[in-house]
């Protein structure tokens, strides 16, 4: 069936450095991306998102990149700080935000000091 | 705002019992969703209601699971009877009616089926 995958599950980068973090998804319909960062015994958490009519946007130390012709999907965290390790998960879905969620398996964001 | 909110946070509980989780959404939201991750798998949606209808209920794995949402407030899952391979984390969602509405996630009710 089509899903969302994580290239590397685990990444580790040195504190102040930059970090990029990618995911491929299958469904050609997604229109709608999210980034969501999960830390130990709670729930995902909203980073950022961006639709199928945009190729970036940015956030607070954050930036997406979409890229519809290869379906990649990435999202890069600048001056990375040790409160950033965590799980960090892709998802999708065709129906504009308001459909279920397909989520990758997830890749582990570990900041060294 | 007070966000999601789900009950218990942790169960254990024997194979062939039955188990009963709780959402309370955030305030206002119409849509709630239901998700799992199974130890070392991705977080898989169950179902979709939008106020206390069910709009989406293509991820439920089988019949021994029942969700509700009367009076399109809260709602409950529930596992019965329950399966070794039921264990794993059980996420709420909700969100807004109408495009975009970014889906905040409770902390999740780990389940554990001995």
């Amino acid at each position: 069936g089509e899903s969302v995958g994580l290239h590397l599950p685990t990444l580790s980068v040195q504190e102040g450095d930059n970090s990029i973090i990618n995911c491929a998804y299958s469904n050609s319909a997604s229109d709608y991306f999210i980034w969501y960062k999960q830390e130990s015994g709670k729930g995902p958490q909203f980073i950022i998102d961006i639709r199928s009519n945009m190729d970036k946007r940015q956030g607070q130390r954050v930036t997406v990149l979409l890229n519809k012709t290869v379906k990649h999907l990435s999202l890069q965290i600048a001056a990375t700080q040790p409160g950033d390790s965590a799980v960090y998960f892709c998802a999708e879905n065709s129906g504009g935000g308001a459909d279920g969620l397909t989520f990758g398996k997830g890749t582990h964001l570990i900041i060294q000091p | 705002e007070a966000g999601v909110t789900q009950f218990p946070s942790h169960s254990v509980i024997e194979k062939g019992q039955t188990v009963t989780l709780r959402c309370d959404p955030i305030s206002g939201h119409d849509n709630l969703y239901w998700y799992r991750r199974v130890m070392g798998k991705e977080i898989k949606f169950l179902l979709h209601f939008v106020k206390e209808s069910k709009q989406d209920e293509s991820g439920m794995p089988n019949n021994r699971f029942l969700a509700e949402r009367t009076g399109g407030t809260y709602s409950t899952l529930k596992v019965q009877p329950a399966e070794l391979e039921d264990s794993g984390v059980y996420f709420c969602a909700s969100s807004r009616m109408g495009l975009g509405g970014e889906q905040f996630f409770g902390p999740g009710t780990r389940l554990t089926v001995l």
